[in-house]
């Protein structure tokens, strides 16, 4: 039972528009939230978090909100650009355990 | 600054074969961990370290075994390979600071195909 959703396995957006990458998850246990982006043939690297005490997070063009009633998070990309297109996963921490990892959406920023 | 290490990057094996996936790390990390990455699966971590000669059983740990006798390598090994062990597998490290131990450092991955 995954207990981290990525429910979209792909997303396509025009270059300067807005990309929003969903996640979902279940355990209300967890209270670190992080995104990681994927280029092919390398490894996942660390993108933004946000812990549960808060419900955004911003970091230059990357924004992540959190709602906690809905067991929801986003990622925002704006403006979005073609460097963009990789494959984003989240993942949610639970205090004491390791990381929980979504499937992943692969993004494609079209120019 | 290499960062992790992983090698092979490729490896071919044959159903029974048994084979070593290495992983160094140069940034002094006491956390290591082992994942694999499967389409739509995600990344689900096969074992863990939190120390040099320490190591723990992750979410999807059959068929594998693991060891730590240095801080800075991770070995991951398959001792009778399956089909169902064809996957890309990715070493990570990471600090144990309050709130960076979550910041995971990937290595490039392993694409292993088991026939």
């Amino acid at each position: 039972d995954q207990q981290v959703k990525q429910n979209s396995p792909s997303l396509s957006v025009q270059e300067g528009r807005i990309s929003i990458l969903n996640c979902d998850y279940t355990n209300s246990m967890f209270d670190y939230f992080l995104w990681y982006k994927k280029y092919p043939a390398e490894g996942p690297t660390f993108l933004i978090s946000i812990s549960s005490i808060k419900d955004k997070n911003e970091d230059g063009r990357f924004t992540v909100f959190l709602n906690k009633s809905a067991k929801h998070l986003s990622l925002h990309i704006v403006p979005s650009q073609p460097g963009d297109s990789a494959v984003y996963f989240c993942a949610a921490r639970r205090a004491g355990n390791m990381l929980t990892f979504g499937g992943g959406t692969r993004l494609m920023v079209k120019p | 600054n290499a960062g992790v290490t992983q090698t092979p990057k490729f490896r071919v094996l044959k159903t029974g074969q048994s084979m070593t996936l290495l992983c160094a790390q140069d940034m002094n990390h006491e956390y290591m961990y082992w994942y694999r990455q499967d389409p739509g699966m995600g990344l689900r971590l096969i074992h863990y370290s939190v120390g040099e000669g320490t190591t723990a059983k992750g979410e999807v740990p059959d068929g594998y075994n693991v060891s730590r006798l240095k801080k800075q390598n991770f070995l991951l090994g398959l001792e009778s390979a399956a089909p169902s062990q064809t996957s890309v597998y990715f070493c990570a490290s990471s600090y144990t600071r309050a709130r960076e131990y979550e910041k995971l450092f990937f290595g490039s991955g392993t694409q292993l195909s088991v026939l």
